[in-house]
């Protein structure tokens, strides 16, 4: 069956880094894009990006272009996302998502909590 | 920002029906696929309708979608406590780099 499983939760300082993963399994990775959705507490769905698990190519939402990075490992069949220079207003739960342009995401990793505190 | 506008929230009592619209574009709902997710309580989204209304495998069909023009609704038929949940239709942009957008989110409420 098809299985996105994240890394844990990360507390980090304004200004750091954060870099989540999602491992998949049960299917051929190469075959589908990762898409990384994030969720401020209380708040709705924010598309962040999309990464072609095929070649690389990326797609990413214009607010966060310069501070985010999306990579995948397709040896180990692991989707990456780095988000740089943390903001407070970046504390959310993030997800990765199977998926595409033109297909649904169909298939959620279990979320990653990201608080930014000093 | 949500480029897809939803109503902040529906209520019914149990066994009753509910609507949900999305509203959004020619660039979005009105050149491409929507779907519909559903976001129980403390959990990750969950595929709920795909391609405007197909429904994946072991989603009731209480549970329907539809478009038409740059519009697109969920509707949940014999509501059950179970249904309370927070909504979101979510489709591709074809405009310039858009890539995807999520709606406003609908919270549905059982009385």
């Amino acid at each position: 069956q098809v299985q996105l499983v994240q890394s844990g939760a990360e507390v980090k300082k304004p200004g750091a880094s954060v870099k989540v993963s999602c491992k998949a399994s049960g299917y051929t990775f190469t075959s589908y894009g990762i898409s990384w959705v994030r969720q401020a507490p209380g708040q709705g769905l924010e598309w962040m990006g999309w990464i072609s698990a095929y070649n690389g190519n990326t797609n990413y939402a214009q607010k966060l272009q310069g501070r985010v990075t999306m990579t995948t490992d397709t040896s180990t069949s692991t989707a990456y996302m780095e988000l740089r220079s943390l903001r407070s207003d970046d504390t959310a739960v993030y997800y990765c998502a199977r998926g595409r342009p033109g297909i649904p995401h169909d298939y959620w990793g279990q979320g990653t909590l990201v608080t930014v505190s000093s | 920002q949500s480029v897809l506008t939803q109503p902040p929230s529906v209520s019914a009592a149990p066994g009753q029906k509910v609507t949900i619209s999305c509203s959004g574009s020619s660039s979005n709902i009105g050149n491409n696929y929507v779907s519909w997710y559903q976001q129980l309580p403390g959990t990750a989204p969950k595929l709920l309708i795909y391609d405007n209304n197909k429904r994946p495998s072991g989603i009731p069909d209480r549970f329907s979608g539809s478009k038409s023009g740059t519009s697109a609704t969920l509707g949940i038929t014999g509501l059950q406590t179970g249904d309370e949940a927070d909504y979101y239709c979510g489709t591709w942009d074809s405009s310039l780099s858009a890539g995807h957008v999520f709606g406003t989110g609908t919270k549905v409420t059982v009385l």
